[in-house]
């Protein structure tokens, strides 16, 4: 049963510090997308990758924030430095190849910044 | 450019009963429509999706959605609701030609009354 792994699943840290969150694609997907999920905001998508280029990535705050794909196998999506603000819930899903949109998604990292 | 609308941010029904949330959608080119679930403290699940074949699309635990161009409507339906669907349901439009993301609406979050 392929799934999309998100680690780590639960991050506390303080207003400063550096918050690295990481995905594992679904093997054969070629698209990979990070969304932040708020009671405020609902869903935005943050950035998004295709054959680990990134295509999209502006919804994404790019003072503090980047997202990389070291490899087919990786993407992440680092915070630095962290705010209260972004105390959120952050998925990250990936898609086939050809396929309509249809996303695969993770089962979430829950960032609380204090 | 392509959005979608979910009429109610919250929906309750009573167990036995149907179910209906409302989707609209608006879109530029003939879309793909996709309705996701999320049930608490997890990410979003594909409950079904609509390509441009059938018009009644059959999805997931009983679900299913009929695309209706005439009304730019895609309503999720299900004849008889269990406790068990108690969750937010999204609705989701693609942006189209070879840009793979899709936008989703704000969630309608579905009570099952005892």
């Amino acid at each position: 049963d392929a799934r999309v792994t998100q680690t780590p699943r639960h991050k506390v840290t303080e207003m400063g510090q550096e918050v690295t969150m990481r995905c594992q694609p679904i093997l054969g997907h070629n698209t990979v997308f990070w969304y932040r999920q708020t009671m405020m905001q609902g869903l935005e998508l943050l950035a998004y990758f295709r054959n680990r280029a990134p295509l999209d990535d502006s919804g994404m705050p790019k003072d503090r924030f980047s997202a990389e794909m070291p490899d087919a196998t990786l993407a992440t999506l680092k915070i630095q430095p962290s705010e209260p603000r972004d105390s959120a819930v952050y998925f990250c899903a990936s898609g086939r190849p050809g396929g309509p949109g249809e996303q695969y998604f993770g089962p979430g990292t829950r960032l609380t910044v204090t | 450019a392509q959005s979608v609308t979910q009429l109610g941010s919250h929906v309750s029904v009573s167990e036995g009963a149907l179910v209906l949330l409302r989707c609209n959608y608006s879109s530029s080119v003939p879309p793909y429509l996709f309705w996701y679930v999320q049930y608490p403290n997890q990410g979003l699940q594909l409950l079904l999706k609509y390509t441009s074949a059938a018009t009644l699309v059959k999805g997931i635990n009983g679900f299913e959605a009929e695309f209706k161009k005439s009304e730019t409507s895609f309503h999720l339906t299900k004849p008889s609701a269990h406790m068990s669907d108690a969750a937010e349901y999204f609705c989701a439009v693609s942006v189209g030609g070879r840009d793979d993301k899709i936008i989703f609406g704000k969630g309608t979050r579905l009570h099952i009354l005892p």
